[in-house]
C-alpha cells in the first residue's frame, strides 16, 4: 500500500525566511502527487500537483514543488514566508484508480 | 461557483445512535469522495462515487459506515452505533470525472462528536 511521510511536524519560521517542506511517499510506480493547504478557519486546498513533465512545478502563491524519482520526493518550497503562509500542509500521492493517500501534515506557524 | 458543501458543520451524538452527513458537490461533478480525519492526522479515504455507484469503498472501517448517492447528486454518509473512536472530522471532496488527473476540490468538514 502507498504512504506518505511529512517529516516536520510543525515548522516555525519568521517572516521572510525561506520554507522548505519534506515529503517522500513509498509507491514505485507512476505517481501523482499533490500539495494541499488548510488555512485556519478554511477548507483544504489544491496548492499545486505534479503529473508528468517538469519536475519542478509552480504553485499559487509563489509556492513550487520539485519531483526527485530516484528519491520519492516531492518537497515544498517558498523563497520567502509570509505571516499569511501559516497554515497546515498536506502531501498527497496517488497512483492510477487507487484512492489519495496523505500525509499527517505540517503545520507551518510564522511569526513577525 | 457555489464550492461543496456538508452539513451539518458540527454533530453531537451519544454512543450507540445513528447519525447521517450529508455532502452537496459541485454542480456537475461526477465523482465524490468521502474521507475521515482525525485529530493531528492527514484525511484518510473512505469511499468513492462516480455517479450513483460506489465505485470504491475499499476505505469504509467496518459495515456501521454505509454512504449512498442516489441521484448522482448529494451524498449521505451514514454511521449506525456510533462509537467513541468515530469522532473526527468527515470530509466530503469532489472532481468533475474522477480521472487521476482530476482535482479534488473539499467542503469544509463535518465534525462528528460520539459521547
Amino acid at each position: 500500500a502507498q504512504s506518505v511521510s511529512q517529516h516536520n511536524h510543525h515548522v516555525i519560521l519568521s517572516e521572510a525566511a525561506s520554507l522548505e517542506l519534506g515529503c517522500n511517499y513509498s509507491y514505485g510506480g507512476t505517481v501523482n502527487l499533490f500539495w494541499y493547504v488548510q488555512y485556519p478557519g478554511q477548507h483544504l486546498q489544491l496548492l499545486l500537483k505534479y503529473f508528468s513533465g517538469d519536475p519542478l512545478v509552480k504553485g499559487i502563491k509563489g509556492f513550487e514543488a520539485e519531483f526527485i524519482k530516484s528519491k520519492f520526493s516531492f518537497n515544498l518550497r517558498k523563497p520567502s514566508v509570509q505571516w499569511s503562509d501559516t497554515a497546515e500542509y498536506f502531501c498527497a500521492v496517488k497512483s492510477g484508480n487507487t484512492p489519495l493517500v496523505f500525509g499527517k501534515g505540517t503545520r507551518l506557524s510564522v511569526i513577525a | 461557483g457555489a464550492g461543496v458543501s456538508q452539513t451539518p458543520s458540527n454533530k453531537v451524538t451519544e454512543k450507540g445512535k445513528y447519525v447521517e452527513l450529508r455532502c452537496d458537490p459541485i454542480s456537475g461533478h461526477t465523482a465524490l469522495y468521502w474521507y475521515r480525519q482525525s485529530l493531528g492526522q492527514g484525511p484518510e479515504f473512505l469511499i468513492y462515487f462516480q455517479g450513483t455507484g460506489a465505485a470504491d469503498d475499499s476505505g469504509l472501517p467496518n459495515d456501521r459506515f454505509f454512504a449512498v448517492r442516489p441521484e448522482g447528486s448529494v451524498s449521505t454518509l451514514k454511521i449506525q452505533r456510533t462509537e467513541r473512536g468515530d469522532s473526527a472530522v468527515y470530509l466530503c471532496a469532489s472532481s468533475a470525472q474522477g480521472t487521476h488527473t482530476d482535482t479534488q476540490y473539499f467542503g469544509p468538514g463535518t465534525r462528528l462528536t460520539v459521547l
